[in-house]
């Protein structure tokens, strides 16, 4: 069974500061992997994804994320973050094949910007 | 992009009453919808996968004749929460995407349950 590890349960980080955010992923075979985000009382927004090919990724919003296949890692990252980016941050893994795409989701960073 | 809407966006009602949640796509065809619950400060369960014109997959431990799911047409998907209790409250998030395989889901914006 996959599933998807985020160490980080808060971050805080100030305005203009480089962020990471960490996410480990446990599945059999090369996986799907996503980076969503969500405002409060929001559904989700994609950031990125990543499928296959180059394994650094870039996704909406200045947001990049790296797929390390030998560390089961796919952190994002930002150079500089914006106050408006303050939210929740998930990572989810998705199986290949059958079974529709099912997603596992991590349990969630909450990213705060200090001004 | 594509778009999927949910209604109601906020419901309340009493205890032992049925809700019924409407996930839409607006502007692509989805084979297959998702459904997740969301407790506070937590990360999204899968509910189940609701396949057009199937019978939905549930996942383990979720009461498939408590959480009725109907997939009538390629864009229209409901969950129905029958004989809500308190514990029911949650928020609600539906989910689509295309038959390709490497397409991705796209979430609706969710419907925030509250039952009294």
């Amino acid at each position: 069974a996959q599933s998807v590890t985020q160490p980080d349960i808060h971050i805080t980080v100030s305005e203009g500061a480089s962020l990471e955010l960490r996410c480990n992923y446990s599945y059999g075979a090369t996986p799907y992997l996503f980076w969503y985000v969500q405002s409060p009382g929001q559904g989700l927004q994609l950031l990125l994804k990543y499928f296959s090919g180059d394994t650094l990724v870039q996704g909406i919003k200045g947001f990049e994320a790296e797929f390390k296949r030998s560390q089961s890692s796919f952190n994002l990252r930002k150079p500089s973050v914006h106050w408006s980016d303050a939210a929740e941050y998930f990572c989810a893994v998705g199986a290949r094949g059958g079974g529709g795409n099912k997603l596992t989701f991590g349990t969630g960073t909450q990213l705060k910007v200090e001004l | 992009g594509a778009v999927v809407s949910q209604h109601p966006s906020r419901v309340i009602c009493k205890s032992g009453t049925s809700v019924k949640i409407e996930c839409r796509s607006l502007d692509f065809q989805a084979t297959t919808m998702f459904w997740y619950r969301q407790f506070p400060k937590q990360s999204l369960m899968l509910m189940a996968t609701s396949n057009e014109g199937s019978k939905a997959t549930y996942e383990q431990g979720v009461e498939k004749d408590k959480f009725l799911i109907n997939h009538a047409s390629l864009t229209l998907s409901t969950l129905t929460v029958t004989s809500a209790h308190p514990e029911d409250s949650s928020f609600y998030i539906c989910s689509a995407r295309t038959g390709l395989v490497t397409d991705e889901q796209f979430f609706g914006p969710g419907t925030r349950l509250t039952v009294l």
